[in-house]
């Protein structure tokens, strides 16, 4: 079946890191990528996504590149901030009406 | 406007008791979920309804039964509460079979004490 893995964390940066985040997909077909995000006592956001290969979806400064030949959907940004702290989830949707989510990753920004 | 709105927020109720989520979703869309975020933030879903049809029911006790009476609502109603059900309930919608993303409420957390 479809999967999803990202890089355990957590993660802790300082203002003006770069952050990465790792994320290799298994799917059958040719899913979907996406990046959600979750604040702090808040819902699920859609960060960013792509719908196909080579497509690269970018939103408030983050960025991921749907990588077939690697099964690969990584985020990056380049300068975060103490806003940007978060759990970050990789997902994939392959056309099943099923949306399969990566464990998350907790990302912390300090001063 | 709210897209995806889910109530209550929090709900703490005691073992074996019996509860009702509600969903709403104004956008339109045709399928409509609901998934689990256990206490480690694993996200997993648990059921899938396209134009208040069931179509994913995954490996949930029978004491949770979801019911669609339209496209835009999806309720989640759990029999006999044990303690194992404390998590937070997201309900979700999205159009057709989700290739363009899912849209997500706040979620409802729940507390079995």
């Amino acid at each position: 079946g479809d999967s999803v893995t990202q890089m355990e964390g957590p993660v802790t940066l300082s203002e003006e890191a770069f952050l990465t985040i790792n994320c290799t997909y298994t799917a059958t077909g040719y899913p979907s990528l996406f990046w959600y995000v979750q604040y702090p006592g808040e819902g699920l956001q859609l960060l960013l996504k792509a719908t196909k290969a080579d497509d690269k979806g970018s939103n408030k400064g983050f960025e991921a590149t749907y990588r077939k030949e690697t099964t690969s959907f990584h985020l990056e940004k380049g300068s975060v901030q103490v806003s940007d702290s978060a759990v970050y989830f990789c997902a994939l949707s392959d056309s099943d009406y099923k949306l399969s989510f990566g464990a998350g990753t907790t990302v912390t920004v300090r001063a | 406007d709210t897209a995806v709105s889910q109530t209550p927020k929090y709900l703490v109720t005691q073992m074996g008791n019996d509860k009702s989520i509600k969903c709403e979703q104004n956008l339109g869309h045709d399928t409509m979920y609901w998934y689990k975020q256990d206490s480690k933030k694993f996200l997993k879903i648990m059921f899938s309804y396209n134009n208040k049809e069931l179509i994913i029911n995954e490996t949930v006790p029978n004491r949770f039964s979801p019911k669609s009476p339209d496209k835009a609502h999806l309720n989640l109603h759990i029999n006999s509460l044990e303690l194992g059900d404390s998590a937070v309930y997201f309900c979700a919608s999205s159009g057709g079979q989700g290739v363009y993303g899912y849209t997500f409420g706040s979620g409802t957390r729940l507390t079995v004490v």
